[in-house]
């Protein structure tokens, strides 16, 4: 079955520190790849979206992700946190249909 | 900009009332979505719709049905809420041909049903 896994509920880092969030995907095709930010009360904002090309990309916000296709992962990436950053993140997957499989989601707390 | 815009933020609803959310997209898409949020579970796709007056059941429809009338207005009808309804909902919407661009969300409508 497909299906999408963020195996991290919570995450704490400190203000300036490097981030990663994982995301693991069961899919039988080439997917395309998403991850999104919501912010406390709000919807979901795409931060970066992967479907060819370049393994690694680059998104809103100073956020990378990096596809790698033997490990069936998609972990967003960045370098130095910011008190802003602090928001629960979501990884999508879809096989070019119109059906997106959402993970859980990743909750982020940054300590100043 | 371009948005989705999800008619109430906050709506507090009786037992066994029919509820209707509502949802506005400027952008022209033709498909349009409603998902419910709760924690642990993530989002799940209640229906979906890809034209005017047509629509799909999702993963969890039961209880819910949906209306299109017009491409930028998808509503949510609840028609008998109770209280395993209490949740966000969240409308989404995209292009036809654009799953490879994702979707654009509106900002939710927290609904708890008493």
């Amino acid at each position: 079955a497909q299906s999408v896994t963020q195996p991290d509920i919570h995450i704490t880092v400190s203000e300036g520190a490097s981030l990663e969030l994982r995301c693991n995907y069961s899919y039988g095709a080439t997917p395309y790849l998403f991850w999104y930010v919501q912010s406390p009360g709000q919807g979901l904002q795409l931060l970066l979206k992967y479907f060819s090309g370049d393994t690694l990309v680059q998104g809103i916000k100073g956020f990378e992700a990096e596809f790698k296709r033997s490990q069936s992962s998609f972990n967003l990436r960045k370098p130095s946190v910011h008190w802003s950053d602090a928001a629960e993140y979501f990884c999508a997957v879809t096989s070019g249909t119109y059906k997106y499989i959402f993970g859980t989601g990743t909750r982020l707390k940054v300590l100043a | 900009d371009v948005k989705v815009t999800q008619s109430s933020r906050y709506l507090v609803k009786r037992t066994g009332e029919k509820v209707f959310l509502e949802c506005v997209q400027d952008m022209d898409h033709e498909n349009m979505f409603w998902y419910r949020q709760d924690p642990g579970l993530g989002l799940r796709l209640i229906y979906f719709s890809y034209d005017v007056k047509m629509k799909e059941k999702g993963d969890i429809p039961e209880g819910y049905s949906v209306s299109r009338e017009k491409k930028e207005r998808f509503s949510l009808i609840l028609e008998s809420a109770s209280t395993n309804q209490t949740s966000m909902y969240l409308c989404a919407s995209s292009f036809r041909r654009g799953q490879g661009i994702g979707y654009t969300f509106g900002s939710g409508t927290r609904l708890t049903v008493v």
